[in-house]
């Protein structure tokens, strides 16, 4: 089993309008947590990094929040624009270790 | 600049044959990864290396190879053990092994597909 799920898999969504993408991890101990963007045919890129005592952090119009108690943790992207069209991915790290979801398939429609 | 390069961007490779992925990086760093994405999954690590010289094998490590004669280099062969190789290949350094804080940076990725 997967040790970090995200949904939705994929969301299709218009142009100007906010989303959110959720992560569900059950690694432990946990280090922190990272949202990756991948755009198609090319390597991940960081957008946010949260410790166990952060609860949330932005990056521009990324909105990243993090519940260490129920693990869970979300991408709030506001007034999207065609260049956000990527997949994002949540990686857990614990130890020496990263643990990669399979990340959700954002598509961005004018 | 700085930043981890992989090459080739795309690679053919025919039935029964091996071949090379190139890593590079000027980042000074020294943990270094390879990982593998298939559609619909998250990535799977191949090997890892922390240190220059030593390396070790992830969850999937069968059918392939590396070394780290160099910081800086961290090339892996996928032989002709590998049945599946058709994928695509991420480099990834980072500057510790410590977990915390310490960001992961990746390459470009090599897509490579089987002929």
């Amino acid at each position: 089993k997967n040790q970090v799920e995200q949904s939705p898999q994929s969301l299709i969504i218009l142009e100007g309008k906010n989303c959110t993408l959720q992560c569900n991890y059950t690694v432990s101990p946990f280090s922190n947590l990272r949202w990756y963007k991948q755009d198609t045919g090319r390597g991940p890129v960081s957008l946010t990094i949260m410790t166990f005592s952060e609860n949330t952090k932005s990056n521009g119009r990324y909105t990243a929040t993090l519940d260490a108690d129920t693990k869970q943790s979300s991408l709030h992207i506001t007034a999207s624009q065609l260049s956000d069209s990527a997949s994002y991915i949540c990686v857990v790290v614990y130890n020496n270790d990263m643990r990669f979801g399979a990340g959700t398939r954002l598509t961005v429609k004018p | 600049d700085g930043g981890i390069t992989q090459s080739p961007k795309y690679l053919f490779r025919k039935e029964g044959q091996n071949v090379t992925l190139s890593c590079e990086q000027n980042l000074n760093h020294d943990a270094m990864y390879w990982y593998r994405q298939d559609p619909g999954q998250g990535l799977r690590l191949i090997y890892y290396s922390q240190i220059v010289n030593d390396f070790q094998k992830g969850d999937i490590a069968e059918g392939y190879s590396v070394s780290r004669e160099k910081k800086e280099s961290f090339p892996l062969t996928v032989t002709s053990a590998q049945k599946n190789p058709t994928a695509f290949y991420l480099c990834a350094s980072k500057r510790g092994t410590g977990g915390a804080g310490t960001e992961a940076f990746f390459g470009q990725g090599t897509r490579l597909t089987v002929v």
